[in-house]
């Protein structure tokens, strides 16, 4: 099955810097490569993902990079702001079937005035 | 729109006792996803269901864990009995008809609910 490696675990930021997180998975067969915003206390949500047919991806400050030969993908945040703290988790799944996300352990990002 | 639904938030039971959880999906939604969160760690999958088949349950303890979405819409998890390693938060999710999407190149994003923190003591 699919596996998830994601790191930093942990991630120290000052406010107005800029934050990167990277993955890398293990099935070349997986398409589809969604972010996921985790707030305490709540689900995670969805923030940006990215299909294999496409190497980069940007909403506004996030982005999404994904190099399909080396099997890794990253998310950037520019000009981080202090609520951009939370967990960031990434995932991977092949688009057809019944495959499901197989997310990363996670990331928390702390964001600091 | 309400999102997933879930409930109850938070669940405090002893160790060898019953416990159900309890999803309400986004309307629309065929797929419907139980996941456990580990503290500091990811979601990982229990069972997924396509209406009311459940297509991959390769990962739910069976002699403890059950499930069901007779209907089609929503879902109940149960664990009977559970242990102390059961703590954890069992997270809903929700997404649209996966064959649907892969044909149409639709959304595929999977939608969480808030939770449910199981303590078991």
């Amino acid at each position: 099955g699919e596996n998830v490696e994601q790191h930093p675990s942990t991630l120290s930021v000052q406010e107005g810097d800029s934050a990167v997180i990277k993955c890398t998975y293990s099935d070349s067969a997986s398409n589809y490569f969604p972010w996921y915003k985790q707030e305490l206390g709540k689900g995670p949500q969805l923030i940006i993902d990215i299909r294999s047919n496409v190497g980069e991806k940007k909403d506004q400050r996030i982005a999404v990079t994904l190099n399909k030969t080396a099997k890794h993908f990253s998310l950037h945040i520019t000009e981080t702001q202090p609520e951009d703290s939370a967990v960031y988790f990434c995932a991977a799944s092949i688009i057809a079937g019944y495959s499901t996300l197989t997310f990363g352990k996670g990331t928390m990002l702390l964001v600091s005035p | 729109e309400a999102g997933v639904v879930q409930s109850p938030r938070y669940k405090i039971i002893e160790k060898k006792q019953p416990v159900a959880f309890w999803c309400n999906p986004i309307s629309g939604h065929n797929t419907l996803y139980w996941y456990r969160q580990n503290l500091g760690q990811g979601p990982e999958l229990l069972i997924r269901y396509e209406n009311e088949e459940a297509v991959d349950d390769s990962q739910l303890p069976k002699d403890r864990f059950s499930a069901e979405r007779l209907k089609g819409v929503d879902s109940t998890l149960k664990i009977q009995p559970a242990e102390l390693g059961d703590s954890a938060v069992y997270l809903c999710a929700s997404s649209l008809d996966t064959a649907l999407v892969y044909r149409a190149e639709k959304n595929t994003e999977a939608f969480f609910g808030q939770g449910t923190r199981l303590t078991v003591v």
